[in-house]
């Protein structure tokens, strides 16, 4: 069982280059989410989409874009990276507003912008 | 979504239990209270959940007291391998309008360190 599968798992930017982290989870979930990590720190919420359709802001939106592609795909966009993006970002989905149940996360995207 | 305070770290013996606290004084009626774990650079892993009972599972138990403004995470018998940061939050269900309940809002969580 996949579950939630992102890449890359590793990627180098030079400030200013953009790039794009893919997500996909195939549990039929209605609902994903991006986090990213810093050192020491726990996970804040950059975007999310409840639904097919749906995307919102969350924490820390500020330089990121994203796209709910279908209901199995979220990707997260870097239009200009900066060193402030340098990170560990964490792809997470979840059944449904009206289904108590659990997220599931991805192996994470280890992102250094230089 | 209602805010968590957790220790920042705690040590705990193998083969002891480990019991993690979480205080989240301003949870509402309809927010649960979940628990995760991340093992060092691994995604966040759940644990477990819980409304306003007690709940156990093949990996921990949950107490939750009975205003609702605390709970713990018991390992009964912790391993080196559960060595990881251990993250409580509270999350609401149930109001279909609301797509702000799908929001999944970590802390800092307790760096928990089992002890050979």
């Amino acid at each position: 069982n996949a579950g939630v599968t992102q890449t890359p798992k590793f990627q180098v930017l030079k400030t200013g280059q953009s790039m794009t982290l893919q997500c996909a989870q195939d549990m039929n979930h209605n609902s994903m989410y991006w986090y990213r990590q810093d050192p020491g720190m726990g996970l804040r919420l950059i975007y999310y989409s409840a639904s097919e359709g749906t995307t919102d802001k969350g924490e820390v939106p500020n330089g990121y874009n994203v796209s709910r592609l279908n209901k199995r795909e979220f990707s997260l966009r870097l239009e200009s990276a900066a060193p402030s993006q340098t990170s560990v970002y964490f792809c997470a989905s979840s059944e449904s507003v009206t289904v108590n149940t659990e997220a599931f996360f991805g192996q994470g995207t280890r992102l250094t912008v230089v | 979504d209602a805010k968590t305070t957790q220790p920042t770290s705690m040590d705990c013996a193998e083969g002891r239990a480990a019991n993690l606290p979480c205080n989240h004084s301003t949870i509402s009626g309809n927010e649960y209270v979940y628990w995760y774990r991340q093992i060092h650079s691994q995604g966040p892993q759940y644990i477990i959940h819980g409304l306003k009972n007690n709940e156990t599972n093949e990996m921990a138990s949950l107490i939750i007291t009975e205003d609702r403004k605390s709970s713990t995470l018991i390992l009964p018998h912790a391993t080196l391998r559960d060595t990881a940061v251990y993250y409580c939050i509270v999350r609401a269900w149930g109001v279909i309008s609301n797509f702000g309940n799908e929001k999944l809002t970590f802390g800092t969580g307790t760096r928990l360190t089992i002890i050979p």
